[in-house]
């Protein structure tokens, strides 16, 4: 099965532009993660997705951040205005209902802010 | 809270030799648990998980993890270490939230 595709792969950006990631998820999971990695940390989960619904933003900074996924299949992660310590790899995943094959992840988008 | 735990931060071993990366997690009923291993510039890549039943599972590549309910731990271990096993690894609990929470990451180094 094809897995989680994300893109861009790299972005630079200036600080106070805005940026924008796509992820799209396996075909069939409901659940769609994105998670903030900072280098040499945990990755940090900013938002959970069921379907098209949020389930779980508390962690996102929403004063900057806002994701989004319409009809319940590809999401985007947006960021506006950026700030340098948002620099980070942005990573998808997404899971069955029934969680059992685990969580899978993309490659991940790495943001360098500037 | 709910929480995961690597103690460890950098682990170095020389190749061929036995490895165990630690990992705790902190809540009163069993969550569901994971290994991820990430190389540089790399995704997240699923070693292996535990839900239930058998306490040791076998993983991908030769890593093998023993869930212990009495310690709260989900040790993950390989009896000779590659070269190639040089990455970050990354323990992480599922809860009844159904969030994936992960550990701060534990580094191998291995000399030859």
């Amino acid at each position: 099965e094809a897995g989680v595709a994300q893109s861009p792969r790299y972005k630079i950006i200036e600080k106070r532009q805005s940026v924008a990631f796509w992820c799209n998820p396996i075909s069939g999971h409901a659940t769609l993660y994105w998670y903030q990695q900072i280098l040499g940390q945990g990755p940090k989960l900013l938002i959970q997705f069921q379907n098209n619904g949020v389930v779980d933003d508390s962690q996102l900074p929403k004063d900057r951040f806002s994701a989004e996924r319409l009809k319940g299949v590809d999401s985007t992660l947006k960021i506006q205005p950026a700030k340098l310590e948002d620099s980070a790899v942005y990573l998808c995943a997404s899971s069955s209902r029934d969680r059992r094959g685990g969580y899978t992840f993309g490659s991940g988008t790495r943001l360098t802010v500037v | 809270a709910q929480s995961v735990t690597q103690p460890d931060i950098h682990i170095t071993v020389s190749e061929g030799a036995s490895l165990e990366l630690r990992c705790n997690y902190s809540y009163g009923a069993t969550p569901y648990l994971f290994w991820y291993v990430q190389s540089p510039g790399q995704g997240l890549q699923l070693l292996l998980k535990y839900f239930s039943g058998d306490t040791l599972v076998q993983g991908i590549k030769g890593f093998e993890a023993e869930f212990k309910r009495s310690q709260s731990s989900f040790n993950l271990r390989k009896p000779s270490v590659h070269w190639s096993d040089a990455a970050e690894y990354f323990c992480a609990v599922v809860y009844n939230t159904d969030k994936l929470i992960f550990g701060t990451g534990t580094r191998l180094q291995v000399f030859p």
